[in-house]
């Protein structure tokens, strides 16, 4: 079952600018992650917000979390042409024993930075 | 270097010929699991195992086997594949199952079914 569906599904832009992806999910969460993944490759873990938490910075990286409105987005600030991937949120859905043990993906974001 | 290792990167094979794609992870971790990718369906787990001997089902686990008899190592067995598992397979694992840490990922399998 999809937990985590993000939009848009696909997002172009210029070098430079930045880049915003959002991410919903449907049940309560544990943490939320996010994943970058370049053509076909493995993904990469970039950063993770707990249920407790509202904002969370990485360098370049800026993750918000509103648990109220089960959603999340990404922004990537001054966007260079090595950003273009697909990005995915991951959801540690809570279950009455804590965890149901499972990162549940959606199917992600396709961000193309134009040089 | 901590990495997640998976052999072969590709695969092509046919109809009902057992395979195994190994995953191999250096990092002392508890919680491998295993996904394949899908156009349009994303990633969806397959198998995970919390620890040695410890294993369960994900979401698509029919036509699949793993095992878990070392903490480092976490097999996909395919009995009698068919086209249908023609994907793209990822292993992963955490330090923990408790999902406060992020997954390390392997290269990916690309399996090819005819």
């Amino acid at each position: 079952s999809q937990q985590g569906e993000e939009d848009p599904q696909a997002l172009s832009i210029q070098e430079g600018e930045n880049a915003t992806m959002n991410c919903s999910y449907k049940t309560s969460i544990n943490n939320l992650q996010w994943y970058r993944q370049n053509s076909g490759r493995g993904l990469v873990h970039l950063i993770l917000i707990r249920s407790n938490e509202r904002e969370k910075h990485s360098g370049r990286l800026r993750v918000t979390l509103d648990t109220s409105k089960k959603s999340s987005s990404l922004l990537i600030t001054a966007s260079r042409a090595a950003d273009t991937a697909s990005y995915f949120c991951a959801t540690d859905a809570r279950n009455s024993g804590g965890s149901n043990y499972k990162l549940t993906f959606g199917k992600g974001t396709l961000l193309t930075v134009n040089p | 270097e901590a990495q997640v290792t998976q052999n072969p990167r590709y695969l092509i094979t046919v109809t009902g010929k057992k395979l195994t794609v190994t995953c191999s992870q250096n990092m002392n971790h508890e919680y491998m699991s295993w996904y394949r990718q899908d156009p349009g369906l994303g990633l969806r787990q397959i198998y995970y195992s919390m620890n040695v001997e410890v294993t369960d089902k994900g979401d698509v686990p029919e036509g699949y086997k793993v095992s878990r008899k070392e903490k480092r190592n976490f097999p996909l067995i395919l009995e009698s594949p068919s086209p249908n598992q023609t994907s793209l397979y990822f292993c992963a694992s955490s330090l923990v199952a408790s999902h406060f840490y992020g997954y390390t990922f392997g290269s990916g399998t690309r399996l090819t079914v005819v």
